[in-house]
Formats: C-alpha cells, sequence, structure tokens
C-alpha cells in the first residue's frame, strides 16, 4: 500500500515549456487534490476532482488543466509554463462521506521554471 | 468562503517546554479541523483532528482545543522534542458541499536542545 504518489520529484522547465504532473493513489478514495505551496502562503488548492469523471477549480487555477483519468489518477498539467508557477506541487486524497475524512499528501513535485 | 488564519508563523521553544499554535477561521458552517504536520522535503501527515462535536482531544503529548462560539482552534505540544521541529497547518473543512480544505499558512516550530 503506497498510499499518494507523485512523479517527478523534482523537474527544471524553461518558459513557455509544457509538462504534466502525474498522481496516483491506491486507497481507492473517491476524492482527489493539486495544491502548490509556495513561501508564506500556506497550501493553496489548484483543481480537485469530487469524484470520477468530475473536477473543479480551486482556489488558483489559472494556467493550468487536470485530467482525472480514472479512480487512481488525477493529473495535473501546465500547458505553458511561466516563472510564477515555480513551487511545490501536492497532490492529495480523501474518501469523503458523511463524516469528513483525512486528506493524504504525496510526497510533493518540486517545479523550477527559468 | 472559509478563510483560516494562523498564528504564530515561527515559534521556538526549549526542549521540555509546550508549544500551542493557534487558528481561527470564518465559516461557522465548517465542522472539521485537522492539523498537519511537515517535516523537511516531505508531503503534510496529519497529526491530530478534531470534530465540531467534540471541544478536546488528546493523543499523547498533542492535544487541539476548539471553542465555536469564538471559531478558533488551537493545537498544544507539550513536552517538546527535538523531532517535534517541523511546519505545521491547521486546516478547515469548507462545508458546502464541495470537498475543500481551507489551510492556514503555518507555523514552523524549532525545539531547542
Amino acid at each position: 500500500n503506497a498510499g499518494v504518489t507523485q512523479t517527478p520529484k523534482f523537474q527544471v522547465l524553461k518558459t513557455g515549456q509544457s509538462m504534466t504532473l502525474q498522481c496516483a493513489q491506491d486507497m481507492n478514495h473517491n476524492s482527489m487534490y493539486w495544491y502548490r505551496q509556495d513561501p508564506g502562503m500556506g497550501l493553496r488548492l489548484i483543481y480537485y476532482s469530487a469524484s470520477e469523471g468530475t473536477t473543479d477549480k480551486g482556489e488558483v487555477p489559472n494556467g493550468y488543466n487536470v485530467s482525472r483519468l480514472n479512480k487512481r489518477e488525477f493529473s495535473l498539467r501546465l500547458e505553458s509554463a511561466a516563472p510564477s508557477q515555480t513551487s511545490v506541487y501536492f497532490c492529495a486524497s480523501s474518501a469523503p462521506g458523511r463524516l469528513q475524512e483525512t486528506q493524504y499528501f504525496g510526497p510533493g513535485t518540486r517545479l523550477l521554471v527559468l | 468562503g472559509e478563510n483560516v488564519e494562523q498564528h504564530p508563523s515561527t515559534l521556538s521553544v526549549q526542549e521540555g517546554d509546550s508549544a500551542v499554535i493557534k487558528c481561527t477561521y470564518s465559516d461557522s458552517a465548517s465542522n472539521y479541523f485537522p492539523w498537519y504536520k511537515q517535516e523537511l522535503g516531505k508531503g503534510p501527515q496529519l497529526i491530530i483532528d478534531i470534530r465540531s462535536n467534540v471541544g478536546e482531544k488528546k493523543d499523547q503529548r498533542i492535544a487541539v482545543t476548539l471553542n465555536k462560539t469564538a471559531k478558533h482552534f488551537s493545537l498544544h505540544i507539550t513536552e517538546t522534542q527535538p523531532e517535534d521541529s517541523a511546519v505545521y497547518f491547521c486546516a478547515a473543512y469548507d462545508f458546502s458541499g464541495t470537498y475543500k480544505y481551507i489551510f492556514g499558512t503555518g507555523t514552523r516550530l524549532k525545539v531547542l536542545a
């Protein structure tokens, strides 16, 4: 049981390049999330997927797209990377029900855009 | 929407002393409040949580208190140890049916040996 896994761990991009961050969970969770973490700003929600087949914008969605490929996988795509997207990206999953459930986080992807 | 404020942003304590981190939230409908610990280079991990029908919860050296009337909740760590050094985040569950957590901005705790 690996929990939440993310690839790659680290990536350097040039401005204008594109890339996809991958996330997978093996806990049979319905909901998945993408956050970015910047110094002094905590965790900000980019996009989330409450269940397979649905995605919704979070607090900072501009410049990103997501795909909920199946129940296990939720990818984040940067179509044209900008230096402002330099950050640490975390994927999380949860199994919300009548009682709110814990979010489990992956180890993160560190992205540097030059 | 929900807004969560967390204080202090940094906290240094001597080993063995207690540490307290405080958060306030704005949406009275929020009813679930987790605390996460993030060690350097790792993702956040849940350390304790509390639901709105409970005023206090303890787990060994860690406790969380909730004051619904004042809309604030606090993390208490007693007998601090060097391995408690990390960044701690509070969060509130945005109970609007969208399954979104709103996180505080984090507290960097340093336990001095």
